[in-house]
């Protein structure tokens, strides 16, 4: 069975920093890109960042809001994916999903989600 | 960045019928679109990718189609695990984006 569990959540102050696990089983980690999305309490989805598999460069892209703050980065001997947030905000509470992606011509779509893990960032 | 709209922002069905959620984008996005459904306090299951292919294990009830900037999210014959939240999402280019949901509700 494919599987993204998240961990790492908490109640942090503003300004501080937190990272997040997403460790993953089921099958080959390397192979897939992998997502982040946040979801804000009562609010919609919100796509965080997004990191390509190492055979297609590896390299990350980011939302807006959390561009210079957030670093996403993957362990592949471990077949885990991180998200360091640092410099948090009040409106970084959220709960935070880890999700598959698959590669079609270029192009990534989600398919296997974790349950989430919340964040809350609260003086 | 591509804005994502949809319409309604809730609808209230009875079990047995046919709904249909529209997603619009701001721009052409050829068939990099994507739907999730979402119950509440679970994580989104993605249901639907280049707009009309199911994921594995969804059920043939729901469909998806369209092209360029709308598309369109179809379930029939509602049943009560249906009720739930539908977004639909581009994968066009980055910065990805969510359209705001759609609230699928028991009339």
């Amino acid at each position: 069975d494919v599987q993204l569990v998240e961990s790492g959540g908490g109640l942090v102050q503003p300004g501080r920093s937190l990272r997040l696990s997403c460790t993953t089983s089921g099958f080959t980690f390397g192979d897939y890109a992998v997502s982040w999305v946040r979801q804000a309490p009562g609010k919609g989805l919100e796509w965080v960042s997004f990191i390509r598999s190492k055979g297609y460069s590896g390299t990350a892209e980011y939302a807006a809001s959390v561009k210079g703050r957030f670093t996403i980065s993957r362990d592949d001997s471990k077949s885990i994916a991180y998200l360091q947030m640092d410099s948090l905000k009040t409106e970084d509470t959220a709960m935070y999903y880890c999700i598959r992606n698959i590669r079609v011509h270029g192009y990534y779509y989600k398919d296997v989600w974790g349950k989430g893990t919340a964040v809350t960032v609260s003086s | 960045d591509i804005q994502m709209t949809q319409s309604p922002s809730s609808l209230s069905a009875s079990v047995g019928d046919t709904v249909i959620i529209t997603c619009r984008a701001s721009q052409g996005i050829s068939n990099y679109l994507a739907w999730f459904q979402q119950k509440p306090g679970k994580a989104p299951k993605s249901l639907i990718y280049a707009a009309s292919s199911l994921q594995s294990g969804v059920p043939s009830k729901f469909s998806g189609s369209g092209s360029g900037t709308e598309f369109t999210l179809t379930i029939t014959n509602l049943q009560p695990e249906d009720f739930a939240t539908y977004y639909c999402q581009h994968y066009n280019s980055f910065p990805l984006t969510f359209g705001p949901g759609t609230i699928v509700d028991f009339k």
